[in-house]
Formats: structure tokens, sequence, C-alpha cells
């Protein structure tokens, strides 16, 4: 059984660095093919694809954001990571990692994140 | 980047109607599309991969088509449990996109 749990620091302030943490199991991100995406979606509105890292640590990021971003993992541990730097009033959202094989097959419960002064 | 534009916005139908929901992929994606439903304060759940599969545990009522760059999911006999918001997904290139969303309720 697959499962994904994001842990985060809820509320950050204007201009921090965000940190997330995708801690799953049912699979590993050794293995051939699997990937470990995230996802966010502002409250009320829509979803987002931000960045995909794959197995062979080949990672795949939204360009519309990428400067900003930085996946990871740590397959000794089953975590995934994304950072996300400069953080602004706009990157308000929830934020999902989700196991992939080709599409987004499992999500976790998410993680809201604040930012705000 | 691949635009996905779906429709409708919101949809109210009654029980046991059939409801159906469309996205129209800006460029060709050949079977590249996903449908996710997500439940009110839920994650999205994988409901339709590769335009027409059933994800495992989801309801026969629930199918995908496409023609062309148009992709349909449709619910054949609406139930309580199936209100919630779906969103289309192009997975045939970078960057990943979705579709707006549609909220469906029961009427």
């Amino acid at each position: 059984q697959v499962t994904l749990k994001e842990s985060g620091p809820g509320i950050l302030q204007p201009s921090q660095a965000l940190s997330l943490t995708c801690t799953f199991s049912g699979f590993s991100l050794s293995t051939y093919g699997m990937r470990v995406s995230w996802i966010r979606q502002p409250s009320g509105k829509g979803l987002e694809w931000l960045a995909t890292i794959d197995w062979d640590d080949d990672k795949y990021y939204n360009p519309s954001l990428k400067s900003r971003l930085t996946v990871s993992k740590d397959t000794s541990n089953n975590q995934a990571f994304l950072k996300i730097t400069s953080m602004d009033s706009a990157d308000t959202a929830t934020y999902y990692c989700a196991w992939s094989l080709g599409y987004f097959d499992y999500w976790g419960q998410g993680v809201m994140v604040t930012v705000s002064s | 980047d691949i635009q996905m534009t779906q429709s409708p916005a919101s949809l109210s139908a009654s029980l046991e109607e059939i409801v159906t929901i469309t996205c129209q992929a800006s460029q060709d994606i050949g079977n590249w599309l996903a449908w996710y439903q997500q439940k009110p304060g839920k994650s999205p759940q994988l409901l339709i991969y590769d335009a027409t599969s059933l994800a495992d545990g989801v309801p026969s009522r629930f199918s995908g088509s496409r023609s062309g760059t148009q992709y349909s999911l449709k619910i054949s006999r609406l139930q309580v449990e199936d209100i919630g918001s779906y969103y289309c997904q192009q997975a045939h290139s970078n960057p990943l996109t979705f579709g707006s969303g549609t909220k469906l309720e029961i009427k």
C-alpha cells in the first residue's frame, strides 16, 4: 500500500525559504520508473504542478517557478524534499506530494503553508 | 505550455443523471490525459488515466473518452458520493498542466 505524508513549517514570513518533506512508504524511489512530484493548490483554486524527481535523480521543474525550486531525495529514508526560495503571499497554498508512475497515482494529505508577516 | 480548457466550471445535476465534463487540449497530447476527483477537504484521487483507463477501485459508472484533442469524463449515474471537484491533466510534456476544474453539486 502506497502512502505519502507531507510535512513543513505551516507558516513563514515573506522572503523566507520553504522546506517541505514528503515521507512515503509502499515503494522505493530507487526503483526503476518511480517518481515523486510536488503539486500545490491555493485555497479554493486549481492545481499547479511544481516539480518531479525521478528514481535516477533526474529533476523536472515548472518553468514559471524554476529559478526558485529545488527538489531532492533521500532514498535510504524514503523521503523527498522540495525547497522554494523567496516565498511570497502568492505562494500561500496546500502543498501535495504524489507518487507518479505516469500520472499522479497517489497523493499525500497535503500540508497547508501560509506566507504572512 | 499546453493549455487545458475545462468546462463547465460548475455543474448541478440530479441523482442518477448522466454527467459529462470536457477538456480541450491546446495541442495534440495523444492519450496522455488523466482525470482526478477531489472531494471536499480531501486530496485529489486518480480516476482515469491514458484518457480511457479506469484507475484501481474506481466505480464503473466513471468513464473517459477522447475525440481528437477533446477529452470527456462521464459519470453514468450520479451518486451522492460523487460531489466534489474534477480536474483533467495532461502528461504529454512538461510543464504538466491541469484544467481549471469543474465543481459538481447535487441538484
